[in-house]
């Protein structure tokens, strides 16, 4: 596609249900960013795949938090059970993976409100 | 480990005034840095970047940037504030090809007639 796609653009839910959020990359970038952006904050690292290598998850606030990749495709982000403080905009991003530097590109973001 | 400081959480000028919004890096090995603007319920749209290949950076919109290593700083100016520049600025460092991003905690500018 032209640019990054994420879904659904605004989700409410439950404590303690789960949540899938999807991001679609722009064609041919190998890798990909999930951010998270609570109120009034900057932008969280959650996880990063590029390419086949492992991902790094150094950013996953817990093990409620969880992400795959298939290839060089869509991506899901899935939170379990989840809690209040979970509550923020889901940003993903991907880029090409090579160049210096590599530039990253945003999808317009997952609202997620857990009541 | 790397890190972004922004000074400012608001910004408010007048439309046709200067616009200068802080940011502070600090690094451990040479960085990248980058601004990305941000609309309202929008994604991140990106300003400007330094590569190292000049200190001064052009970017979109008339905003630039100027790479003060001695200062650990890369403030974004523009010389004429325009209503539609409201939005949300991120300052963000990476140091690797293609590594995470570090961001600030933003900046809001506000434009007023």
């Amino acid at each position: 596609g032209a640019g990054v796609s994420q879904s659904p653009s605004n989700k409410v839910t439950e404590k303690g249900k789960d949540v899938e959020l999807r991001c679609d990359p722009i064609s041919g970038h190998t890798a990909l960013y999930w951010y998270r952006q609570r109120l009034g904050q900057g932008l969280e690292f959650l996880i990063y795949f590029q390419g086949n290598s492992a991902p790094d998850k150094s950013g996953l606030p817990s093990d409620r938090f969880s992400a795959e990749r298939t290839g060089e495709s869509v991506s899901t982000l899935t939170i379990q059970r989840t809690q209040q403080e979970d509550s923020a905009v889901y940003l993903c991003a991907s880029s090409l993976g090579t160049g210096v530097p590599n530039i990253q590109y945003f999808g317009a973001g997952t609202r997620l409100s857990v009541l | 480990a790397q890190s972004v400081t922004q000074l400012g959480s608001h910004v408010s000028v007048s439309e046709g005034a200067l616009v200068l919004l802080r940011c502070n890096y600090s690094s451990s090995v040479p960085p990248y840095l980058f601004w990305y603007v941000q609309y309202p319920n929008q994604g991140l749209q990106l300003l400007l970047k330094y590569t190292s290949a000049a200190t001064l950076v052009k970017g979109i919109n008339g905003f630039e940037a100027e790479f003060k290593k001695s200062e650990t700083s890369f403030h974004l100016t523009k010389p004429s504030a325009h209503m539609r520049d409201a939005a949300e600025y991120f300052c963000a460092v990476s140091t690797g090809t293609a590594s995470k991003l570090t961001f600030g905690t933003g900046t809001r500018l506000q434009v007023t007639l």
